[in-house]
């Protein structure tokens, strides 16, 4: 069965950086696009991040671009996610997403990551 | 690109049916039809329980339908059981790879 965990998140001062990883198992993982989305404690969900298959394309929320990078490791089954200049508001339980095929919607599959921003 | 927008909350009684709207513009909602409506549980992780408007994955009861009409798209819960109280969110493609989720209604199962 599909199994996305994250990992990677904690605590963090203001400008500092963090690496989040997910690490995807039960499906063709280099065949489909990944997505982070992001949740702040107790407000709702928020689409962080895309990137394609091959890595080619990727797009970020205007919250978060220029900071926040995403990459995939096919030989290793993960998915990333570089995040630089981390500011307070970046507090959040971070989820992969698996995405769908030649299709613009996203299923995220782990329990999260906490990432918390403060000094 | 601003959240699309749902209603706080919405409620019914064990068997009745319950609708929740998510009203976008014509640049995400009324522009693809790429909605997705999300559960999520206290504590948990959110789970896709109907994709490009109305389809459902494999495991989703047939007690989860949905529509769109313009620029707003609307979930229907029929049959409505206690494990169906939760938070549930819509989401829309808006075109160049970019997503945008509404704001969450909390579902009461009287």
């Amino acid at each position: 069965q599909v199994q996305l965990v994250e990992s990677g998140g904690g605590v963090v001062q203001p400008g500092g950086s963090l690496r989040l990883s997910c690490a995807a198992s039960g499906f063709t993982f280099s065949w489909l696009p990944m997505h982070w989305v992001r949740q702040a404690p107790g407000k709702g969900l928020e689409w962080v991040a895309f990137l394609q298959n091959d890595g080619r394309i990727d797009n970020y929320a205007d919250s978060v671009k220029g900071r926040f990078t995403a990459s995939r490791d096919t030989s290793k089954n993960t998915f990333y996610l570089q995040m630089n200049s981390l500011i307070p508001e970046d507090t959040a339980v971070y989820y992969c997403a698996r995405g769908a095929d030649y299709a613009y919607w996203f299923d995220p599959g782990g329990q999260g990551t906490l990432v918390t921003v403060s000094s | 690109q601003s959240a699309l927008t749902q209603p706080p909350s919405a409620s019914g009684s064990p068997g009745q049916s319950v609708t929740i709207s998510c009203t976008g513009t014509s640049s995400d909602v009324g522009g693809y039809n790429s909605v997705s409506w999300y559960q999520q549980h206290p504590g948990k992780a959110p789970k896709v329980m109907l994709y490009e408007v109305s389809k459902r994955p494999s495991g989703v009861p047939d007690r989860f339908s949905g529509s769109k009409s313009g620029t707003t798209a609307s979930l229907t819960v029929s049959g409505l059981q206690a494990d169906d109280e939760a938070d549930y969110y819509c989401s829309s493609y808006t075109g160049s790879y970019s997503w945008v989720f509404g704001g969450g209604t909390k579902l009461t199962v009287l």
